[in-house]
């Protein structure tokens, strides 16, 4: 079946411009994750989404990012007035929920964001 | 989350059994040892996840000490497309609130030379 996309693939940017990525996740999924990944700071965590509530946003480097999710399904992660540090591989997953140990993550293939 | 360590760094050849260590000497009993990898430009993909016995799947082995401070995950014949960064994680078990997500250590970078 489809596995995790994101659109779009690259984007580049000016500094002070306002960014949406976006993410469909499996199918079905319930879980849904942001992570990032640049050069310096290695993958990290952003936000966590069940459904379309985020237990966990304690990743968000600054107010400048946001994130929701609709409909239990697709989610948009937005970054206004972009910053060069900003420029990174945006990673999406999404699991099927469970909770506990077993819950393995599907990742989509990631948006490269270039802010100049 | 519990901490892990890996090599930076390893190597290869072909058709050679590797065995990627991971330290996590402060686990907790309930925690559990997952494998991820990430090819070049591609997100990460799980491997295996094991709590005390050692473990098997298509895509690799599992080896955990009998004290759960350190694990191996072996791929028993390298080919050039196993070349990616591997992480170890620990995860906490139902009932912990880190179960969600992920967290990344800096992995260990496999080369397989052909």
């Amino acid at each position: 079946g489809a596995g995790v996309s994101q659109s779009p693939s690259n984007k580049v940017t000016e500094k002070g411009k306002d960014v949406e990525l976006r993410c469909d996740p499996i199918s079905g999924h319930t879980a849904l994750y942001w992570y990032r990944q640049s050069l310096g700071q290695g993958l990290e965590f952003l936000i966590y989404f069940q459904g379309n509530s985020a237990p966990d946003k304690s990743g968000l480097p600054s107010d400048r990012f946001s994130a929701e999710r609709t409909g239990g399904s697709v989610s948009t992660l937005t970054i206004q007035r972009t910053q060069q540090e900003d420029s990174a591989v945006y990673l999406c997953a999404s699991s099927a929920g469970r909770a506990g140990a077993f819950d393995t993550q599907y990742f989509g293939p990631g948006t490269r964001l270039t802010v100049l | 989350d519990a901490k892990t360590t890996q090599p930076n760094s390893m190597e290869s050849n072909e058709e050679e059994p590797v065995h990627l260590p991971c330290n996590h000497s402060t686990i907790s009993g309930t925690d559990y040892i997952h494998w991820y990898r990430q090819l070049p430009s591609q997100g990460p993909e799980y491997v295996i996840h094991g709590l005390t016995s050692n473990v098997n799947n298509r895509m690799a082995s599992l080896a955990i000490a009998e004290d759960r401070k350190s694990s191996t995950l072996i791929l028993h014949r390298a080919t050039l497309r196993d070349a990616a960064v591997y992480y170890c994680i620990l995860r906490a078990n139902a009932g912990g609130t880190s179960y969600g997500k992920l967290t990344f250590g800096q992995g260990t970078i496999l080369t397989v030379h052909p």
